[in-house]
């Protein structure tokens, strides 16, 4: 169980387009699910908190008009990276946590997806 | 400023014998700490977690360590597989946030 799928896995787009990527909980439902950046040999970064049915909460240094972000459903959450420039390149990791968190439990955390590697040109 | 700390990037251990992980962190508020494990490619993969509250939460191979006074904590693998060769990322639970260390590249050999 706890299975959270990303897509796509990679994509190559050129400077100054949009891409989509897909953050979706397969088995259970996502109240709230994280995004996160990794650099080459860095530690995950996170970008966002994404809440079903409200605004996303982003952190401080990242551009919400450049990376959106919605929640439209409890299974899926859409980051997308608008006007993409090379330095935007990076693997991009969504994370879900389910419903037993908010009724008190611990230790069920957040389940991650494999990632989306993008490369801006 | 980096919360959560892994001051060693890389470790080689012999198969068969102990791994020990190392993770520092700052933030006394601080209230639950996790291990993961990370293939390249992939996203993290959940291995263990810890209260603040305790000092030992023991799965299997894998035990956590947790020194609230030294602000340490630190992950055990014995015996160590060379399935067990990935990056391990410690973090730090702040309210709904996940605070990652950088990580800790292990290597384990035959």
């Amino acid at each position: 169980g706890a299975v959270v799928s990303q897509h796509p896995s990679w994509v190559i787009c050129k400077s100054g387009t949009s891409v989509k990527i897909e953050c979706r909980s397969l088995d259970f439902q996502a109240t709230t699910m994280f995004w996160y950046r990794q650099f080459p040999k860095q530690s995950l970064m996170l970008m966002a908190t994404s809440n079903e049915g409200s605004k996303a909460t982003y952190e401080q240094g990242v551009e919400k008009d450049k990376f959106l972000i919605n929640h439209a459903s409890l299974t899926l959450s859409t980051l997308t990276v608008t006007s993409a420039h090379p330095e935007d390149s990076s693997f991009y990791i969504c994370s879900a946590r389910d419903l037993i968190w908010k009724r008190g439990g611990r230790g069920s955390t957040q389940y991650f997806g494999p990632g989306t590697r993008l490369l801006v040109l | 400023d980096q919360q959560v700390k892994q001051n060693s990037p890389s470790l080689s251990v012999q198969e068969g014998r102990i791994s020990i992980l190392n993770c520092d962190y700052t933030n006394s508020m601080f209230d639950y700490f996790l291990w993961y494990k990370k293939y390249p490619a992939e996203g993290p993969t959940f291995l263990i977690s810890i209260s603040s509250i305790k000092d030992k939460n023991e799965d299997g191979r894998f035990t956590v360590f947790l020194n609230k006074s030294a602000k340490h904590l630190s992950l055990h693998i014995v015996p160590s597989q060379p399935g067990d060769s990935a990056v391990y990322f410690c973090a730090a639970s702040e309210g709904d946030k996940l605070i990652f260390g950088t990580g800790t590249r292990l290597q384990v050999f035959p």
